[in-house]
């Protein structure tokens, strides 16, 4: 099974309006991270923002925010009022386990390709 | 004052040809990390180091050799290239204590010719 799916390929989205890219995940670990990246056309992969399993609260940064819910195992991400600069591909991932010197591998989705319109 | 860069940005070579590509950060971590990027755009954990010590290898051909001389350097080397070992390669680095993110250097775009 996909450890991290993410369902949408491709998403047209107009400037200023918000926008959620989903994500769900598959794991029996009860202590993993998720992670969301950005990687524009310039190739370089941008990291966005962390949620921590037992983190009680969902995580923001800035216009990012994640909605994390635990019990469906999900983990979209939400970007308000977006703009021309967050067309660029998102790629959600998972580390599974606690942060344990070295052995913390993410797993990356297919991601999606976020296009924002004028 | 780059956080995580690689030489080179490009590399464009013949098959069966040696290469390296190189890593550094300055972050003070101490976890450094390979992912190859498919054409797909598909990314995949290939090695990673804590502490200049090899703690993951994900099932990759022998002829992908890391090397980390210290905790701020990790390089790659690959022998023999082929065809399928066109990809983008990213090395990141992380710290273990705190929310372990990883944070990405630029890419190197391997092509083989």
């Amino acid at each position: 099974a996909q450890k991290i799916t993410q369902t949408q390929p491709g998403m047209f989205v107009q400037e200023k309006e918000a926008v959620t890219l989903d994500c769900t995940y598959d794991t029996s670990d009860p202590s993993y991270g998720l992670f969301w990246y950005k990687q524009p056309s310039s190739g370089e992969m941008i990291f966005l923002i962390y949620q921590g399993s037992y983190d009680q609260q969902n995580a923001t940064e800035g216009r990012y925010s994640l909605n994390f819910q635990k019990a469906r195992k999900s983990a979209n991400l939400v970007i308000s009022a977006s703009q021309l600069g967050d067309s660029a591909m998102y790629f959600c991932a998972m580390r599974e386990g606690p942060p344990n010197f070295g052995n913390e591998k993410l797993t990356f989705g297919t991601g999606t390709r976020l296009t924002i319109i004028p | 004052d780059t956080a995580v860069s690689q030489t080179p940005k490009y590399l464009v070579t013949q098959m069966g040809n040696d290469k390296s590509i190189k890593c550094e950060q300055n972050l003070g971590h101490d976890t450094m990390y390979w992912y190859k990027q498919d054409s797909k755009k598909f990314l995949k954990i290939m090695f990673s180091y804590n502490n200049k010590e090899l703690i993951i290898n994900e099932t990759v051909p022998n002829r992908f050799s890391p090397k980390s001389p210290d905790k701020a350097h990790l390089n790659l080397h690959i022998n023999s290239l082929e065809l399928g070992d066109s990809a983008v390669y990213f090395c990141a680095s992380s710290q273990t204590s705190g929310g372990n993110e990883q944070f990405f250097g630029p890419g190197t775009r391997l092509t083989v010719l």
